[in-house]
């Protein structure tokens, strides 16, 4: 089936630097969200994007974080500054239709020291 | 308030039993969805229901939206199956899927 692909599958970074999370959706997918979740806890929605622009975020997605997909490139995720409370796995997933079945990635597990 | 509420938090079982997950929703859905994420923290789809059964090997999920459940049924479950299963609803009303907090399976040789 449809595969949503995600880089890096690991990152380390120390608390207050910048990351960006790539994530490389099914080819003809317009709609692409990310989700994330901490370890042992509910994933929960982040952000979700189309057309160029953020249409719904939730509580969780701070000032810090901010989401592009340039020239139809990677769909991606940058937190800056870092802090240790964004320590999760995040997941990508795209649709074709608003309505339609998201498909995931299979996470990028992210540990901020 | 909690929209998608999983049974059991977690199962135990030998090789070869069976196992039925549950997963109850308190407002009306757009699409059901069942995921398998591995110990190492991938996902996994398993099953887009939103209605009636669907079957894919040894699996089973069954959504009846009147009765805002959605079951998943494992057969002869395996070793291999150990994990934490979750579903997964997206509401009418808005974009985005709510996650329920997962059954942990442990599947013991």
């Amino acid at each position: 089936g449809p595969k949503v692909l995600q880089i890096p599958s690991h990152q380390i970074i120390d608390m207050g630097q910048m990351v960006t999370l790539n994530c490389d959706p099914v080819s003809n997918h317009l709609y692409f969200y990310w989700y994330k979740q901490i370890l042992g806890q509910q994933m929960e929605f982040l952000v979700n994007f189309y057309n160029g622009k953020v249409m719904e975020k939730s509580k969780l997605f701070k000032d810090q974080f901010s989401v592009e997909r340039p020239d139809g490139s990677y769909f991606t995720l940058k937190i800056q500054p870092t802090a240790l409370e964004d320590s999760a796995v995040y997941f990508c997933a795209s649709s074709f239709d608003r309505g339609d079945t998201q498909y995931f990635g299979p996470g990028t597990r992210l540990l901020v020291l | 308030g909690q929209q998608v509420q999983q049974s059991p938090a977690s199962l135990v079982l030998q090789e070869g039993e069976n196992a039925e997950l549950q997963c109850n929703f308190s407002t009306s859905l757009n699409s059901m969805q069942w995921f398998y994420q591995r110990p190492g923290g991938s996902l996994v789809s398993l099953f887009y229901n939103p209605s009636g059964t669907k079957h894919s090997g040894r699996l089973t999920s069954t959504t009846v939206i009147k009765e805002r459940r959605s079951s998943l049924h494992i057969s002869s479950s395996q070793t291999t199956d150990s994990g934490t299963y979750l579903c997964a609803l997206k509401l009418n009303s808005n974009n985005r899927i709510f996650f329920g907090d997962g059954t942990q399976l442990v599947v013991k040789p």
